[in-house]
């Protein structure tokens, strides 16, 4: 039981260019989310899903888009990279608030995008 | 208004200390509540859920206080390993809101 995972861990880009990072759960959640991180911000929603086939906008979303294929994966893509989007992006995921007995998320352990 | 207030610190605290935390949440309608711990570049972990009626587990205590919209964590003898951000989290609407964390550092 892997939990949350996430590929990959660190990247390099130049402005500009595009990238696919993936998140992948094995607890048949039914919720996932991603997060950016950075310093004195605390995590901010990119985007999430409440199921197969269904994503939805979060607080910070623009310049990234989602997809939800399968119910566990969570794909978050960059189309055109910019400084602004350096940052750590954690996925996570839960159960519906009233289906797991706590609803906690639980995280991947993060990707460090760096773009120059 | 932020959806969830915590006062960053940081806490520099003696080994053995007491040491409490406090958040504040906006929305009234908010579900379920929890602490997170996080370590410098690592992923937030669950520290523990919150219940209106309390919840101690071995040297921390949660407190939720609905009617003041308030969240507290209380560590009692802090050990150096329990240096670390820790983060308050709401649950509204299956939107999870995070504070900015409170950092701590248990000194020798």
């Amino acid at each position: 039981n892997a939990g949350v995972t996430q590929t990959p861990k660190f990247r390099v880009l130049k402005t500009g260019q595009s990238m696919t990072l993936l998140c992948a759960q094995d607890m048949n959640h039914e919720y996932m989310y991603w997060y950016r991180q950075d310093p004195g911000m605390g995590l901010r929603l990119i985007h999430y899903s409440v199921g197969e086939g269904t994503t939805a906008k979060g607080e910070v979303p623009d310049g990234y888009n989602v997809s939800r294929l399968k119910k566990q994966n969570f794909l978050l893509g960059l189309e055109s990279a910019a400084p602004s989007q350096t940052s750590v992006y954690f996925c996570a995921s839960s159960q519906p608030f009233g289906l797991g007995a706590l609803n906690e998320q639980f995280f991947g352990p993060g990707t460090r995008l760096t773009v120059l | 208004r932020k959806e969830v207030e915590q006062d960053p610190g940081p806490f520099n605290v003696p080994e053995g200390a007491t040491v409490a935390f406090n958040c504040t949440y906006s929305n009234s309608a908010s579900q379920s509540f929890f602490w997170y711990r996080q370590d410098c570049r690592k992923e937030p972990k669950l520290l523990m859920s919150v219940y209106s009626s309390g919840n101690e587990d071995g040297r921390f205590t949660a407190q939720l206080n609905r009617a003041s919209q308030y969240i507290s964590l209380l560590i009692r003898d802090s050990k150096l390993s329990d240096s670390a951000t820790y983060l308050c989290v709401v649950n509204t609407y299956n939107q999870f809101y995070f504070g900015t964390g409170t950092s701590l550092t248990v000194i020798p």
